[in-house]
Parts: structure tokens; C-alpha cells; sequence
């Protein structure tokens, strides 16, 4: 079984401060993905990377994968109240089907 | 378009009683997916089904049986339900198998008592 291993588990900060999560495995991966999930809602797609070293932004927040295609960053800037959830990563490799981290838990406090 | 819904929201059984999980998707999707969601071990895969008429063991299948009953409809069922089973459960659709992105429906909160 490929693990994904998120860091840090729980994250507690004030707005306006910036804030990086990691995605870390020994494994190569194909694609890997970022999803949120919001209290009482299912998992929704951020960004998929698929490329060695590629850097996504979504606003803002930056996605990087790694160039050896083994872990991923999420970085977001200025953080917001409406950033609060849970993130998780997700990966696909040999067995093609999806693998999730444990997620790391944001809470963004006014 | 609804996406993916799930029903029921919320269930409390007791131990040994069985029940079956809902799960629909409007968006014309091949594969469909079970997950449960327990803190601080993630989204952990049950069953999934690659394309209609498919079904095939994830993870943690053990106590669980599916049926994709048509294109649009992917069930799950606990025959005799245990308190380990207690956990929040999604079902997930995917337009091809293994290539694009999954789209979660809302979830169902058992409790096994």
C-alpha cells in the first residue's frame, strides 16, 4: 500500500498570516491531487499536478510537486477565515487507484 | 444538475441490524466509488466500480457488499452492522476510471451502537 504522509496533522493560525502543508511519500506517483473538505461536506478538487517540479496557483494558494514526483506543498498566502478545513492530498500509482493522506486540519481564526 | 447525492444523511443502528446506502450520480460518470472517513485515518477506499456492471474489493471491504445497479446508482449494504462500522461514509463518481477527477457526494453519518 503507497501512504501519503501529511504534515503537520492540525493547524492553528491567525488571519492574514501565510502557511505551507506537505505531502510526503517514498513512493512515485503519476499525478497527485489536493482536495478540501469543509465540515459536514464531502472532499472537493483544488488542483491536480502531474509534471516533476510543476507549480500551480490558485489564487492564493500555490501547488508544487516535487521534482522527483514524490510530495507536494500547499502554500497559501494571507490566509483567510474561509480557509478553514481539512486538506488532503491524493495520489495515484501503479495500482491506479486513488491513495489519501491523513489531511491536515486548518483553522484560520479572525 | 444534483452531482452526486447520498441518502440517508444521518443513521443509528445497533449491533447486527443491516442496512443499505444510497448513492446516485447524474453526471453520465463510468466509475463510482465508497469511502469511509474515521479521524485521523482519512478517506479509506471500500468497494469501487471501475464501469457499470463492475464491482471490485478496496481496502477495507471486510463487512460490506455493493451493487451498481445501473449507471447512475452505486450501493453499499452492512449485512450485520458492528460499532467498528460506526464512520461517515462517502461515495464518490468519476467521469473514466483512474484518469480524471472524483466528485464526492455529501456523505452519511453512521453510528453503530
Amino acid at each position: 500500500t503507497q501512504l501519503l504522509e501529511q504534515s503537520p496533522q492540525f493547524l492553528s493560525i491567525q488571519e492574514g498570516e501565510n502557511l505551507t502543508v506537505y505531502c510526503n511519500s517514498s513512493s512515485v506517483f503519476s499525478s497527485l491531487q489536493w482536495y478540501r473538505q469543509e465540515p459536514g461536506e464531502g472532499p472537493v478538487l483544488l488542483v491536480t499536478v502531474v509534471t516533476g517540479g510543476e507549480v500551480k496557483k490558485l489564487k492564493r494558494l500555490t501547488f508544487q510537486f516535487g521534482d522527483a514526483r514524490k510530495d507536494s506543498s500547499l502554500h497559501i498566502t494571507a490566509a483567510q477565515p474561509g480557509d478553514t478545513g481539512l486538506y488532503l492530498c491524493a495520489a495515484q500509482g501503479g495500482s491506479e487507484k486513488l491513495v489519501f493522506g491523513k489531511g491536515t486540519k486548518l483553522t484560520v481564526n479572525p | 444538475n444534483a452531482g452526486v447525492t447520498q441518502t440517508p444523511k444521518f443513521q443509528v443502528l445497533k449491533t447486527g441490524q443491516s442496512m443499505t446506502l444510497q448513492c446516485a450520480q447524474d453526471m453520465n460518470h463510468n466509475s463510482m466509488y465508497w469511502y469511509r472517513q474515521d479521524p485521523g485515518m482519512g478517506l479509506r477506499l471500500i468497494y469501487y466500480s471501475a464501469s457499470e456492471g463492475t464491482t471490485d474489493k478496496g481496502e477495507v471491504p471486510n463487512g460490506y457488499n455493493v451493487s451498481r445497479l445501473n449507471k447512475r446508482e452505486f450501493s453499499l449494504r452492512l449485512e450485520s452492522a458492528a460499532p467498528s462500522q460506526t464512520s461517515v461514509y462517502f461515495c464518490a463518481s468519476e467521469r473514466v476510471w483512474s484518469t480524471d477527477t472524483q466528485y464526492f457526494g455529501p456523505g452519511t453519518r453512521l453510528t453503530v451502537l
